[in-house]
């Protein structure tokens, strides 16, 4: 139990345009998602918290409008990058919480490499 | 704030001898602790976790951590690695009543000889 999927593993595209990553619970519900980046050799870094109906809370220095976050359903958010850089070049890992108790553990997805040319 | 520090960003050891990779926090409160293991270009898989239950925490895999409020340690070990264990390892702290807030360590990553 507790499977969290992303989609697409992993993308190439060009610089300008927009990706859309999808953060899928599998076999449970999860009333918040999270988004991760995680630059080469480095650790994790939260990069916002996505509730189900409502806007995410984006961190410090993360660009809201750059980073859209949809969580539409109680399995299902999205990331999508829009105008895509080459900075924007990193491993996005997505997360979900098994219940709606915020003492629960987060599942991680397999992540999403993403690459801007 | 809360914050973790993994001591070794690498640990070479030997297949078949013991494995420790070391972990410590600072909290102002009792925190959850939490270990996970990233495999290349693969997300993180839940090792143990520590939420103030009992202080030696056994995991998967053969993995354990004991949790030392004194030291304010939460170190990793396994009595006998094994080549599928090479991989990066990650100490998690988080509030116990609100984990929206995982502060993750810089990461260790564990080679396996031979």
């Amino acid at each position: 139990g507790a499977v969290v999927s992303q989609h697409p593993s992993w993308v190439i595209c060009k610089s300008g345009t927009s990706v859309k990553i999808e953060c899928r619970s599998l076999d449970f519900q999860a009333t918040t998602m999270f988004w991760y980046r995680q630059f080469p050799k480095q650790s994790l870094m939260l990069m916002a918290t996505s509730n189900e109906g409502s806007k995410a809370t984006y961190e410090q220095g993360v660009e809201k409008d750059k980073f859209l976050i949809n969580h539409a359903s109680l399995t299902l958010s999205t990331l999508t990058v829009t105008s895509a850089h080459p900075e924007d070049s990193s491993f996005y890992i997505c997360s979900a919480r098994l219940a709606s108790s915020s003492t629960e553990t987060q599942y991680f997805g397999p992540g999403t490499r993403l690459l801007v040319l | 704030a809360q914050s973790v520090t993994q001591l070794d960003s690498h640990v070479s050891v030997s297949e078949g001898t013991p494995v420790l990779l070391r972990c410590n926090y600072s909290s102002s409160y009792s925190p959850s602790l939490f270990w996970y293991v990233q495999h290349p270009n693969k997300g993180l898989q839940l090792l143990l976790k520590y939420t103030s239950a009992a202080t030696l925490v056994k995991g998967i895999n053969g993995f354990e951590a004991e949790f030392k409020k004194s030291e304010t340690s939460f170190h990793l070990t396994k009595p006998s690695a094994h080549m599928s264990d090479a991989a990066e390892y990650f100490c998690v702290v988080s509030d116990p009543y609100n984990n929206n807030d995982m502060r993750f360590g810089a990461g260790t990553r564990l080679t396996v000889k031979p």
